[in-house]
């Protein structure tokens, strides 16, 4: 089955930029769309990137996704950090009718 | 505006059955492609089952032959028949619109299953 591998945490200060990575277990992760959705406590997920690198409307242009082929994995790239975007990230893709999550990474801003 | 209001959720014994809904505004349940995605407490996201605008279904291995999933075109709603439950069922369970691939554009608040004796 295909899975989606993704760090547990990662932590970066305030205004620095910081990368979190999503790798697929098989085949090409290009082969098929990925998302990204940010989750804050207590609330539902909420999409920050869409097929692999298309922000939806009200996402700042501080988020920036990306898919690498060499490493069969995408990243979401967060510059400019704020307090405000300390979250679980989920990376997601699909491979023929099931939907696949990665674990999620809990992003801290100190 | 899109909306989506889960219902349904509560305590249930092991080997209950329980039906979740969700009830839909502002667009057409049967002329999407809808999905229930599942987060047991402290833990990540897990998708459980998609209805296709065809009436197709699909489901993770985890709950196939147990949940069923299905939808209601009068009412705008979407159901998902819960039987057989196990405690590993617990968690918030999330409706969600998918877009023109399988991505989850819209998503409601969730509804909370809890399956203990």
């Amino acid at each position: 089955n295909f899975m989606l591998t993704q760090p547990h945490s990662v932590s970066e200060s305030p205004g620095k930029t910081v990368t979190i990575s999503c790798t697929g277990s098989s085949g090409s992760i290009a082969s098929n769309f990925v998302q990204w959705y940010q989750q804050r406590p207590g609330s539902a997920p909420a999409t920050v990137i869409y097929e692999n690198n298309q922000r939806p409307s009200g996402v700042p242009d501080r988020f920036s996704g990306s898919i690498d082929s060499s490493s069969n994995s995408a990243s979401l790239t967060i510059s400019g950090l704020k307090t405000e975007d300390e979250a679980d990230y989920y990376c997601q893709s699909y491979d023929s009718t099931n939907r696949v999550f990665g674990g999620g990474t809990k992003l801290t801003v100190l | 505006e899109v909306q989506l209001v889960e219902s349904g959720g509560g305590l249930i014994q092991p080997g209950g059955s329980l039906r979740l809904s969700c009830a839909a505004s502002g667009f057409t349940v049967s002329s999407n492609y809808m999905s229930w995605v599942r987060q047991a407490p402290g833990k990540g996201l897990e998708w459980v089952s998609v209805i296709y605008s065809s009436g197709s279904t699909y489901y993770a291995d985890s709950v196939k032959g147990r949940f069923t999933i299905s939808r209601d075109k009068s009412k705008n709603t979407l159901y998902l028949q819960m039987n057989s439950l196990r405690a590993e069922d617990t968690a918030v369970y999330y409706c969600a619109i998918e877009g023109r691939f399988p991505q989850f554009d819209y998503w409601g608040q969730g509804t909370l299953v809890t399956v203990s004796s």
